[in-house]
């Protein structure tokens, strides 16, 4: 079974500052990962996805993140958050064996950008 | 690409009504699409899995004759909450994807906020 721990249920950061949202995923095979953003009382949109390749994924609004498989996390990064970022972020993974390819999202991140 | 619509984005209905949602890929063919429920604060959970031409695909402890799933194009799939009650109001989202070199990825509606009286 697989399953996704998003550390922290709400960040706050600074206008500016790094914005690290944390994900780690339990697979017992490779999996696909991504990165939704939900703005209030709107549907997900796809930030990034990783499902082979290159470990390091950019997405849009200038985020990106990294797939580390030692340490089974897929945490995303931005340098400098802008108050558009405010919003909750779902890490969702699936597997290629997956039925129609379902995913299992984590419980969210809500992400403040304090002016 | 990969436009996913959903109307309507809000309904409010009595108690004992059915209302239908309809979820639309706008520029792709979907070949599966999926119908989640999300609660307030709180993450998606998947109710049921439609593939076009077949019956729907409930997640445990999701009634089926409640929530009825119709697939019938590769473009559209409605849900119908039926004899609809106020502990069914909710934000009711559905995603979509497609086959190919994008089949891993669900495309998302912008959900639909039902309210029953």
């Amino acid at each position: 079974a697989q399953s996704v721990t998003q550390l922290g249920s709400h960040v706050s950061v600074s206008e500016g500052a790094l914005v690290l949202l944390r994900c780690n995923y339990s697979s017992s095979v490779p999996p696909y990962l991504f990165w939704y953003v939900q703005y209030p009382n709107q549907g997900l949109q796809l930030l990034l996805k990783y499902t082979t390749g290159a470990t390091l994924v950019k997405g849009i609004n200038g985020f990106e993140a990294e797939f580390k498989k030692s340490e089974t996390s897929f945490h995303l990064t931005k340098p400098s958050a802008h108050m558009s970022d405010a919003a909750e972020y779902f890490c969702a993974v699936t597997f290629s064996g997956a039925g129609s390819y379902q995913l299992t999202f984590g419980k969210g991140t809500k992400l403040s950008v304090i002016p | 690409g990969a436009v996913v619509s959903q109307h309507p984005s809000r309904v409010i209905c009595k108690s004992g009504t059915s209302v239908k949602i309809e979820c639309r890929s706008l520029d792709f063919q979907a070949t599966t699409m999926f119908w989640y429920r999300q609660f307030p604060k709180q993450s998606l959970m998947l109710m049921a899995t439609s593939n076009e031409g077949s019956k729907a695909t409930y997640e445990q402890g999701v009634e089926k004759d409640k929530f009825l799933i119709n697939h019938a194009s590769l473009t559209l799939s409605t849900l119908t909450v039926t004899s609809a009650h106020p502990e069914d109001s909710s934000f009711y989202i559905c995603s979509a994807k497609a086959s190919g070199v994008r089949r891993e990825t669900q495309y998302f509606g912008p959900g639909t906020r039902l309210l029953v009286l």
